[in-house]
């Protein structure tokens, strides 16, 4: 999985709770990105980070923030779960021009 | 409408069958095209990367791209069961990685 570690794998949270998603890179990748994967919809950009402190928004932000503090973690938040976050989230690594690799995803259930 | 489409399918065909498989997009922006492959509860996996127009061959994997008709395509010979999966076209206006995805394709490959 091109040393990519997403956790938790498995998470159900109540509504209106605050939760962080964890990806861990051992590839020294510049580039980190969350997507979120539902059905009818594929894979949609949340945000990604291009570096330390560097981040930018993709396509489906709203409700998430994210960090990076150091190069390998990529931290995904939901600062207050609602159910159409229900979801699963992958997280993906790269090195432009290289091509993205993904994790193995984490899958949430938001009740 | 969605800047990528992809039949969804699902796609059934006997083992050796030749598979065609196919995205179009309205986004003249794309420069970048993928297919990527995931397995039933795995992440997505690169197959095959394109850069602009053309063809590119990888194997029993043939990946074509018509950025006049807007039209992408990617081709697999003699088809296994292995090959079972979804098929997930993806698209890159910059490089970055910040990727458009169809919705994908269920393939069954039947021996």
């Amino acid at each position: 999985d091109a040393g990519i570690t997403q956790s938790p794998r498995h998470k159900v949270t109540e509504t209106g709770t605050p939760v962080t998603l964890r990806c861990h890179q051992t590839e020294n990748h510049r580039y980190m990105y969350w997507y979120r994967q539902d059905p009818g919809h594929g894979l949609r950009l949340i945000h990604y980070s291009y570096g330390v402190k560097d981040t930018d928004k993709g396509e489906v932000s709203d409700g998430y923030s994210v960090s990076r503090s150091k190069t390998e973690d990529f931290l995904l938040t939901l600062e207050s779960a609602t159910s159409s976050q229900t979801s699963v989230y992958f997280c993906a690594i790269s090195e432009p021009p290289e091509r993205a690799f993904f994790g193995q995803g984490t899958r949430l259930t938001v009740v | 409408q969605k800047e990528v489409e992809q039949d969804p399918g699902p796609l059934s065909v006997p083992e050796g069958a030749i598979v065609s498989l196919n995205c179009t997009y309205s986004n003249s922006a794309f420069q970048y095209f993928m297919w990527y492959r995931q397995y039933s509860r795995k992440g997505p996996e690169l197959l095959m990367y394109t850069y602009s127009s053309g063809n590119k061959e990888d194997g029993r994997f043939t990946a074509q791209v018509d950025k006049s008709s807007k039209y992408i395509s990617l081709f697999i010979r003699d088809s296994q069961p292995s090959d079972s999966a979804t098929y997930l076209c993806a698209m890159d206006p910059t490089g970055a990685n910040n990727l458009f995805f169809g919705t994908g394709t269920r393939l069954t490959v039947i021996p």
